[in-house]
């Protein structure tokens, strides 16, 4: 069974530009929800969406936004890109997005965004 | 959030065995405690995780006290493929989302 795929794998963008990026959850899973990792930092959470509606937000501007299709795949889109932007974006997939003893998020390889 | 504390730099020898500790001293009763891993640059990749039981899967054990307080993560015959900055992470379930919320980790090294 393929896992949760990701593309691009990398991207480069100069200031002010505006990014989308797209993510494949694990067959029969409806939830997916995006995280970017700074250079030697862990992973920040930026969103969850469950059945195209969405559950939650991190603490991230309003130049960052997504959504999730019927086919449950999601796109994340930044608009006017700043330096600070360039991360590795993390799309992770579970089954319905609430906490339960089976419901684990396995993650996407990721897309390396570099902002110049 | 209930926070975790790990060491951020540990080293193990090949085929032995890798403890890998944990402080959640404000975890909740029904949060669960998960273990994930990540390989330069790669995603993190799911290991195990519990709530008060301890657990065991083909990857991992994992040890959680009574008091939940703490874990240990114990990869049983470490290889140098288990290299990789390991995450332990208190599951939360916050404004109606579920997130996961990394800390620094642990980066293992595994000698030869």
């Amino acid at each position: 069974d393929a896992g949760v795929t990701q593309s691009p794998t990398h991207l480069i963008k100069t200031r002010g530009q505006h990014v989308t990026l797209r993510c494949s959850p694990i067959s029969g899973h409806k939830s997916v929800s995006w995280y970017q990792q700074v250079l030697g930092q862990g992973p920040q959470f930026i969103f969850q969406y469950y059945e195209k509606e969405e559950r939650g937000r991190g603490n991230f501007p309003d130049r960052f936004s997504a959504r999730q299709f019927p086919n449950y795949s999601s796109e994340l889109n930044v608009n006017a890109l700043l330096l600070g932007d360039s991360a590795l974006y993390l799309c992770a997939s579970s089954l319905v997005g609430r906490l339960s003893s089976t419901d684990t998020q396995y993650f996407g390889p990721g897309t390396r965004l570099t902002v110049l | 959030d209930a926070k975790t504390t790990q060491p951020p730099s540990m080293d193990c020898a090949e085929g032995r065995a890798a403890n890998l500790p944990c402080n959640h001293s404000t975890i909740s009763g029904n949060e669960y405690v998960y273990w994930y891993r990540q390989i330069h640059s790669q995603g993190p990749q799911y290991i195990i995780h519990g709530l008060k039981n301890n657990e065991t899967n083909e990857m991992a054990s994992l040890i959680i006290t009574e008091d939940r307080k703490s874990s240990t993560l114990i990869l049983p015959h470490a290889t140098l493929r288990d290299t990789a900055v390991y995450y332990c992470i208190v599951r939360v379930l916050g404004q109606g989302a579920q997130k996961l919320v990394f800390g620094q980790g642990t980066r293992l090294t595994i000698n030869p």
